[in-house]
């Protein structure tokens, strides 16, 4: 099956810094999508990308489906920022979504 | 407003209870989805469901079922609950999976305590 890593495991940045967040994955895909989870909280779609780049806001997402890789950059991170980010490829003719374990931020005023 | 209701938020059951959590749409989803999130695991499928008695095991089924008689409801159900499925369970539901119309949704959550 779909094996997802996540890296850095956790990040702590300054008000205004970016936000590099990575995403491997092991077999080819369908879809990739990137949520955001407060603490204790549910999860948000924040950015579905299969493959390219694409930015809404602040957010950006590169998806390069040869390399079997995804990020999600956060520009100018603000203290709402904080969270955990988890991205969930979707592979095969079922279409069922694997979810990483989600990088933790913190950002700091 | 669009959404995913769980019921019930907190549950406390003991060991060898059987176990009823209800999860609810209201945007005619095909998909809908049950996944517990545990510290250092992630977030794990346990069933999804395309239809109406369409349903397919996800990553870690054992120890659960589920029913789905009607599209806006899905129900995961625990016969006979063990202390290592104290979880928190999300429920989920999405448009045609895979898409970039999946229009994911997650309802908030039950936090189950088997003691």
């Amino acid at each position: 099956g779909q094996q997802v890593q996540q890296s850095p495991t956790s990040l702590v940045l300054q008000e205004g810094e970016n936000a590099e967040l990575q995403c491997n994955f092991s077999t080819s895909l369908n879809s990739m999508q990137w949520f955001y989870q407060r603490p204790g909280g549910s999860l948000v779609s924040v950015f579905y990308n299969p493959s390219g780049t694409k930015q809404s806001g602040r957010l950006t997402s590169t998806t390069v489906i040869k390399e079997r890789r995804s990020s999600l950059h956060i520009s100018s991170s603000q203290i709402t920022d904080s969270g955990t980010y988890l991205c969930a490829p979707t592979s095969g003719g079922n279409y069922k979504p694997t979810f990483g374990k989600g990088t933790s931020l913190v950002v700091h005023p | 407003d669009m959404k995913v209701t769980q019921m019930p938020r907190y549950l406390i059951k003991r060991m060898g209870e059987n176990v009823l959590l209800e999860c609810g749409q209201d945007m005619s989803h095909e998909t809908m989805y049950w996944y517990r999130q545990d510290p250092g695991l992630g977030l794990q499928l346990i069933y999804i469901s395309y239809d109406v008695d369409s349903n397919s095991e996800g990553d870690i089924p054992k120890g659960y079922r589920v029913s789905r008689k009607k599209r806006e409801h899905f129900s995961l159900i625990l016969d006979s609950a063990k202390t290592n499925q104290t979880s928190v369970y999300f429920c989920a539901s999405s448009l045609i999976p895979g898409t970039a119309n999946s229009d994911y949704t997650f309802g908030s959550g039950t936090r189950l305590l088997v003691i």
